[in-house]
């Protein structure tokens, strides 16, 4: 069975750090495709960055880009987003996502992350 | 980026019928479109992919079409628990983006 859990998330103040951690079962993160995915209160999901299979090509969006990073350790199965810089803007959800060809087919439950003073 | 448009951004409607939802791309996706359910308090749920094919276990009763610029998701028949938010989500150009959701809700 395909199971994705996240941890990691909590209160941060603004300018501050936060990793988040993904761990998988039922397939392994080296040779699949994995996402990070957030959905701030109200709105719809936002693509933040993947990584690739074989490779581990990364992409990223704008809006994070410089900020967040995507890594993956083959060893523990696990996907990881590095959080730097945090705004209050980035107060959301965070899902970790198997990304099959940029289609998400499975989530994990996500983790609330919270940008306040 | 491409823009995509739900439409409506509520759809009313009782149990047994039938939901027409819409999904316009800013430009072509060509038919590099998924279609998303999300309860509340859940994670989004993948229905349909590359416009018409459905995820595993997604009953029959969810259909996709379209391709280019305008997609439509159709529920045959509305299921007391298929009353939820959809979204939709293209994987034709970077960044990836998602509608911003049709809710349907309970008449």
């Amino acid at each position: 069975e395909v199971q994705l859990v996240e941890s990691g998330g909590g209160l941060v103040q603004p300018g501050g750090s936060l990793r988040l951690s993904c761990v998988v079962s039922g397939f392994t993160v080296s040779s699949s495709e994995m996402s990070w995915v957030r959905q701030a209160p109200g709105k719809g999901p936002e693509w933040l960055s993947s990584i690739k299979g074989s490779g581990g090509a990364i992409y990223s969006a704008d809006s994070v880009k410089g900020r967040f990073t995507i890594s993956r350790d083959n060893a523990r199965n696990s996907l990881y987003l590095e959080m730097n810089s945090l705004r209050a803007e980035d107060t959301a959800i965070y899902y970790c996502a198997r990304d099959l060809g940029g289609t998400y087919h499975s989530w994990g439950q996500g983790t609330l992350v919270t940008v306040s003073s | 980026e491409i823009v995509l448009t739900q439409s409506p951004a509520t759809l009313s409607l009782s149990p047994g019928e039938r939901a027409t939802l819409s999904c316009r791309a800013s430009q072509s996706v060509s038919s590099y479109l998924a279609w998303y359910q999300q309860k509340p308090g859940q994670a989004p749920r993948l229905l349909i992919y590359d416009a018409s094919n459905r995820a595993t276990g997604i009953p029959v009763r969810f259909s996709g079409s379209g391709s280019g610029t305008d997609f439509t998701l159709t529920i045959s028949s509305l299921e007391p628990e298929d009353f939820a938010v959809y979204y939709c989500q293209q994987r034709n150009n970077w960044p990836l983006t998602f509608g911003g959701g049709t809710n349907v809700e309970i008449k």
